[in-house]
């Protein structure tokens, strides 16, 4: 069965350096969305995307975030100076056309120290 | 705006024991409802839904339904097992692709 990856499982940076998180969504979906879930917190959406641009972002979506579908099947989520409280569990996920439910992947946890 | 209150956790009961996790939501127009399980080290799946009013939702012996009356989706299952143990989310969604508001999630803990 098909499924959302991502990569890395586990992420840790430094306070103001750089990440991408990755996401392989499933190959026929053309929605997709990254949501994270802070320590203890509820789950948060931070932006979709269709058809090669932002369709909605979440206030938490600053200009410190920026997302990009590179290749046709990859979907990234940057974080260009990262702060402390970006700490959190990353989840990338994808819908496909008709439907509303979101097909998620396991998670990349960021730890920014 | 739209959100979802679920019961507090941790919860823990006995294999063979009744489930009910408790949902409540508030929402501007006819949301769809699910409820996502989270089982350890893993992502969230979905585990059932229900788009409109009166709608039940069945998935692994869980059940739920929409109740417009009273803004509620609240999960049942009649005999839970030690491989139900997992964060459970109510969730809500406005319209077809369009993001998914989550409540904080409830741990459940089933004891052989």
């Amino acid at each position: 069965e098909p499924e959302v990856t991502q990569t890395p499982s586990h992420q840790v940076t430094q306070m103001g350096q750089e990440v991408i998180l990755r996401c392989v969504p499933i190959s026929n979906h053309l929605y997709f969305y990254w949501y994270r879930q802070i320590l203890g917190q509820k789950v948060e959406f931070l932006v979709s995307f269709y058809n090669n641009e932002i369709s909605e972002k979440s206030e938490i979506f600053d200009d410190q975030f920026s997302v990009e579908r590179p290749d046709g099947s990859n979907f990234t989520l940057k974080i260009r100076s990262t702060k402390l409280e970006d700490s959190a569990m990353y989840f990338c996920a994808s819908t496909p056309p008709g439907h509303n439910e979101q097909f998620f992947g396991p998670g990349t946890r960021l730890t920014v120290l | 705006g739209d959100s979802v209150t679920q019961m507090e956790g941790p919860v823990t009961l006995s294999e063979e024991a009744f489930l009910t996790i408790n949902c409540t939501y508030t929402a501007t127009g006819y949301p769809s409802l699910f409820w996502y399980v989270q089982y350890p080290g893993e992502g969230l799946q979905l585990l059932l839904k229900a788009t409109k009013a009166d709608d039940k939702g069945s998935n692994k012996g869980f059940e739920a339904t929409y109740r417009k009356e009273t803004t509620s989706f609240h999960l049942e299952k009649g005999s839970v097992q030690v491989s139900d143990s997992a964060v459970y989310f109510c969730a809500l969604s406005e319209n077809r692709d369009d993001k998914i508001i989550f409540g904080k999630g409830t741990r459940l803990h089933i004891l052989p």
